[in-house]
């Protein structure tokens, strides 16, 4: 079964809108770490954001934020005022513990892409 | 400036061949990591290194192998290339006290014909 589940492959969006990216994730793990992070046309992997499972805080950085719904095993990135230098790769990732091991893995989903018109 | 920096950028094989990624970083990380991710997939883990010479299998490492002889390199080895490893290969690294923030390498895309 999937970890982490993104169920729109693709988005697109008028700039100045804000926009809602879904994340679900399946753990075990009482503490455990959820990344937001966009893959850009360069290539490079870029990070956005990320929310630990302990913290009740809301996070933030910059025009992103995050909707951590812990009960429910999902987190949304939200991007308000969108620019067309978002247009890109969202992924989503949950880091845990491996099992039996002291080291932690991160399991990516499949990403969505987002374009944004001028 | 923090940097991971992968070699080359783009590589075009053909089947048989052998292929030699090369990921190197600037930061000390202890951690480092082969990815690849395929069209309608999510980044897949091919092998973590947690130091020199102390390399594990992630969820993919058949027909690959790794080798980290510094701290600041780690390569990854195709022997006899097959059209299905045609993918984009993310190298990142990690900080053993903060694994779960990588930093990511800008990916070599590599096609095997």
């Amino acid at each position: 079964a999937e970890k982490v589940i993104q169920v729109w492959s693709t988005a697109s969006r008028q700039e100045g809108e804000e926009l809602t990216l879904d994340c679900s994730y399946e753990t075990s793990q009482v503490l455990y770490h959820l990344f937001w992070y966009k893959h850009l046309l360069s290539g490079e992997m870029v990070f956005l954001i990320r929310q630990t499972s302990s913290s009740t805080a809301k996070e933030r950085s910059g025009r992103y934020s995050v909707v951590f719904q812990k009960s429910l095993k999902s987190i949304s990135l939200i991007i308000s005022a969108l620019q067309p230098d978002d247009s890109g790769k969202y992924f989503c990732a949950l880091w845990e513990l491996a099992p039996g091991a002291n080291t932690g893995k991160l399991t990516f989903g499949h990403g969505t892409i987002l374009r944004v018109h001028p | 400036d923090m940097k991971v920096t992968q070699m080359p950028r783009y590589l075009i094989k053909r089947m048989g061949e052998n292929v030699l990624l090369e990921c190197g970083q600037d930061m000390s990380h202890e951690t480092m990591y082969w990815y690849r991710q395929d069209p309608g997939l999510g980044l897949q883990l091919i092998y973590i290194s947690y130091d020199v010479d102390s390399n594990s299998e992630g969820d993919i490492p058949k027909g690959y192998r790794v080798s980290r002889k510094k701290r600041e390199h780690f390569s990854l080895i195709l022997d006899s290339a097959k059209t299905n490893q045609t993918s984009v290969y993310f190298c990142a690294s990690s900080l053993l006290g903060d694994q779960n923030t990588l930093y990511f390498g800008a990916g070599t895309r590599l096609s095997v014909l």
